[in-house]
């Protein structure tokens, strides 16, 4: 596609519950971003994948976050045992190139814990 | 966490005047900064970065300036329009790691 879709748009779930959110990066990206971004705030940086590296989790709230990255291409972010406070928009981003140089991000997933 | 800028104001201007929206970021080693434009609902858009071997860029109504001495970043917007309303944010690449870090931003309100 022309650019980053994310996938739910919306998610509503109930506490304690595992949710996935996807992304589909613009093709040809090595670089791949996930922000969490709370009401009214900053965007929080969850992790970084760049091509085949290992990649920097140290923004990961807890062990109950997770992410991969499958085939160099489309993201996946878990969170399990899901709580409220992990409501917010979670949004995914792209670059060609590591850095995040010209780094295009997608609508995002709102997601909503009750 | 990590963090670029702190706060979450607000800067409110007529239409037609120029803006000016600034950002204090926390890394001397950072190497590149980014402006985005995030409307309601939306994700953050790319509005022009900068590397830090420079000190000044140019877009199309847009001028970004860069003191290192300070750590300080600013967007400048010429003749700013209702469509420029939204949250803007700055962020930095964290040097050695390729992480883009933001801030909270900064809101931007025209009125006719």
């Amino acid at each position: 596609g022309a650019g980053v879709s994310q996938s739910p748009s919306n998610k509503v779930t109930e506490k304690g519950k595992d949710v996935e959110l996807r992304c589909d990066p613009i093709s040809g990206h090595t670089a791949l971003y996930w922000y969490r971004q709370s009401l009214g705030q900053g965007l929080e940086f969850l992790i970084y994948f760049q091509g085949n590296s290992a990649p920097d989790k140290s923004g990961l709230p807890s062990d109950r976050f997770s992410a991969e990255r499958t085939g160099g291409s489309v993201s996946t972010l878990t969170i399990q045992r899901t709580q409220q406070e992990d409501s917010a928009v979670y949004l995914c981003a792209s670059s060609l190139v590591p850095g995040g140089v010209e780094a295009f991000f997608g609508q995002g997933t709102r997601l909503t814990v009750v | 966490g990590e963090s670029v800028g702190l706060h979450l104001p607000t800067l409110s201007v007529q239409e037609g005047d120029n803006s000016i929206i600034n950002c204090a970021y926390s890394n001397s080693a950072s190497d590149y900064f980014i402006w985005y434009k995030q409307e309601s609902g939306k994700g953050p858009q790319f509005i022009i970065d900068i590397r830090s071997n420079m000190d000044k860029r140019q877009g199309q109504r847009v001028t970004v300036l860069l003191n290192k001495t300070v750590k300080h970043l600013s967007l400048q917007i010429a003749a700013t329009q209702p469509g420029d309303s939204a949250v803007y944010f700055c962020a930095e690449n964290m040097g050695n790691t390729d992480k883009l870090i933001f801030g909270t931003g900064t809101r931007l309100q025209v009125f006719p």
